[in-house]
């Protein structure tokens, strides 16, 4: 089954909006979450990452919720614009001497309209 | 200038044919990582390599094999392609130390279509 799962295929904010992205896992050993943003034709980049021991991380507009009970965590991003418009990806995965073995979800694709 | 190249950039094969994907990485990047990207399922995780010759399965390796002979090149091979191993193939490289130890970056992808 799918370890690392978006239900959301898709989702469309007015510019100016907040976008709430969601991912839920199944793994209760991972201890590491990641968003990436990819652009069309494009190879993923991070945008934020966060580890087990927290359950919260902001970075200018965006924000992550952990929430390890529920296996579940977010990213909201604030004052979306239109050059937010792209696919995200979560990923999680266990740390294991350093590296991590990503596992990522479906992907949602955000549109943000002006 | 931190980079991860992936050669080539789009490939058509036929059907039973081999095929070769290449990656190279200059961060000198202990863990390198071989995923898949198809509509609707996301990135799929087919090999990773800790270090040289330290390779372990993904979730998806059947069909591919993968090569560690130094640690700035990752190899994907595929013997025997088939028309369901289109795909759009990224490569990927993370520190495995410091404080972004798990960071991947990723190349720009190779587009591969099996006829």
């Amino acid at each position: 089954g799918q370890q690392v799962k978006q239900s959301s295929p898709s989702l469309t904010v007015q510019e100016g909006g907040i976008s709430i992205l969601n991912c839920d896992y199944e793994n209760d050993m991972f201890d590491y979450f990641a968003w990436y943003k990819k652009y069309p034709d494009n190879s993923p980049t991070l945008l934020i990452s966060v580890r087990s021991n927290v359950d919260k991380r902001e970075d200018g507009r965006l924000t992550v919720f952990l929430n390890k009970s529920g296996k579940h965590f977010s990213l909201h991003i604030t004052a979306s614009q239109p050059e937010d418009t792209a696919v995200y990806l979560c990923a999680a995965g266990e740390n294991q001497g350093g590296s991590a073995k990503l596992i990522f979800g479906e992907g949602t694709k955000l549109t943000v309209s002006s | 200038d931190m980079k991860v190249t992936q050669m080539p950039r789009y490939l058509i094969k036929r059907m039973g044919e081999n095929v070769l994907l290449e990656c190279g990485q200059d961060m000198s990047h202990e863990t390198m990582y071989w995923y898949r990207q198809d509509p609707g399922l996301g990135l799929q995780l087919i090999y990773i390599s800790y270090d040289v010759d330290s390779n372990s399965e993904g979730d998806i390796p059947k069909g591919y094999r993968v090569s560690r002979k130094k640690r700035e090149h990752f190899s994907l091979i595929l013997d025997s392609a088939k028309t369901n191993q289109t795909s759009v193939y990224f490569c990927a490289s993370s520190p495995g130390t410091g404080p972004s130890a798990e960071t991947l970056y990723f190349g720009s992808g190779t587009r591969l279509t099996v006829l």
